[in-house]
């Protein structure tokens, strides 16, 4: 069964700071790989989509990266801001063929990143 | 923008109440998903679709059920509400193509007392 886990849970560093948020999975036989945010009591937005044949996405100020084989992903936050303060989330959807719930997405539990001004 | 709406953000019933939970998409997808995110658990797919009338299982289907009458429209129904369905509840859309990326609505925050 697929699990996915992100470290660290919490992270505070301060505005204008460079950081890297951690995902890694147990299953590589994954389709892709989506980076979200969440502020507080609200839905998902998504970042960044990386396919399992890539091996970077970017985007803005964010880039994000995937090692299938090690099953891990990193996203890069450039010159952090108080605005990028919320919940991170990282999910891989999952092969039609590893059984059980065969379509979806499985999440990690997040990173919640505050940005001190 | 593809948007994906939900019938309420807050919603709060009875235990042993019939609930339903509404969910619309605006860009013709085929996928459509249900997930509940509690705090220390995380998110977790309840059911989705594939298709009108399709449904499939997900991690944790228990207590629930699911209606898809038409393309853009996905419901999940709790036929009989127990305080432990007490969640967040997101609905997502996709195109069938799996390379594609998940949309999600606001959320729904259930509260079955």
């Amino acid at each position: 069964k697929q699990e996915v886990t992100q470290i660290p849970a919490a992270l505070s560093v301060p505005e204008g700071e460079n950081l890297v948020l951690n995902c890694s999975f147990t299953d590589s036989a994954i389709y892709n790989l989506q980076w979200f945010r969440q502020d507080p009591g609200k839905g998902l937005t998504s970042l960044l989509l990386i396919q399992s044949s890539q091996r970077e996405q970017t985007s803005g100020r964010l880039n994000a990266s995937l090692d299938k084989s090690s099953g891990r992903s990193t996203l890069y936050i450039a010159a952090s801001q108080p605005g990028d303060s919320a919940t991170y989330l990282c999910a891989v959807r999952r092969s039609m063929y590893s059984g059980g719930g065969a379509d979806g997405l499985t999440f990690g539990k997040g990173t919640h990143l505050i940005i001190q001004p | 923008d593809v948007k994906v709406t939900q019938s309420s953000r807050y919603l709060v019933k009875r235990t042993g109440e019939k609930v339903f939970l509404e969910c619309v998409q605006d860009m013709d997808h085929e996928n459509m998903f249900w997930y509940r995110q509690d705090p220390g658990l995380g998110l977790r797919l309840i059911y989705f679709s594939y298709d009108v009338k399709m449904k499939e299982k997900g991690d944790i289907p228990e207590g629930y059920s699911v209606s898809r009458e038409k393309k853009e429209r996905f419901s999940l129904i709790l036929e009989s509400a127990s305080t432990n369905q007490t969640s967040m509840y997101l609905c997502a859309s996709s195109l069938w193509v799996v390379s594609y990326e998940q949309y999600f609505g606001p959320g729904t925050r259930l509260t079955v007392t």
